[in-house]
């Protein structure tokens, strides 16, 4: 079946710009989670969502990050007026449940501001 | 809080060679702990986990054991091929609603 999907895959912005990153989970996934990954370093938590409701955004850098998942189903990952340190590829995981099932990660979105 | 230290790569080993990649973690209440896999060009795969003290994930030839008392969770394979060479990620998932925490990832490249 359908993995997770992202897109765009790459983006290049130029610092000052709004980007939007999107994410389609698995099909019937309750949760969702968004994570950024700097070069080199392993994944960092932002957000998680559980169907609609964002129930953690504790990791997320700044007010200038901002995500959303209107209907429970895909999600989107805004970033306003990105600068140079937020270049980094952005990871989408899903999961049946709420805690103890396995994550399934998307291939990411890979962000470069200039 | 919650933490991983994973060792640094990058490890260069030949084919059927002993794998060992050391993980430790610092965790408040009772963490499950997974080993990640990145291929290149591809998304972070699962490869094994434990959910308990002295559980024993194992997957493709992979094990890792939870070790609660030296708070480690050590990813060994006993012969290694070409097509392991990937990026290993160990993590941990606190108590808190499924967020993973993640070590900086350890490069391994196997040799023919």
């Amino acid at each position: 079946g359908a993995g997770v999907s992202q897109s765009p895959r790459y983006k290049v912005a130029k610092r000052g710009q709004d980007v939007a990153l999107r994410c389609d989970p698995i099909s019937g996934h309750v949760s969702l989670f968004w994570y950024q990954q700097a070069l080199g370093q392993g994944p960092e938590f932002l957000t998680y969502f559980q169907n609609e409701a964002q129930l953690d955004k504790s990791g997320l850098p700044s007010d200038r990050f901002f995500a959303e998942r209107p209907e429970g189903s895909v999600s989107t990952l805004k970033i306003q007026r990105t600068q140079q340190e937020d270049s980094a590829v952005y990871l989408c995981a899903s999961s049946q449940g709420i805690e103890s099932y396995e994550q399934y990660f998307g291939p990411g979105t890979r962000l470069t501001v200039t | 809080g919650n933490s991983v230290t994973q060792m640094e790569g990058p490890v260069t080993l030949s084919e059927e060679a002993f794998l060992t990649i050391n993980c430790t973690y610092t965790a408040t209440g009772y963490p499950s702990l997974f080993w990640y896999v990145q291929y290149p060009g591809e998304g972070l795969q699962l490869l094994l986990k434990a959910t308990k003290a002295d559980d024993k994930g194992s997957n493709k030839g992979f094990e890792a054991t939870y070790r609660k008392e030296t708070t480690s969770f050590h990813l060994e394979k006993g012969s290694v091929q070409v097509s392991d060479s990937a990026v290993y990620f160990c993590a941990l998932r606190g108590s808190t609603l499924g967020r993973l925490y993640f070590g900086r990832g350890t490069q391994l490249t196997v040799w023919p």
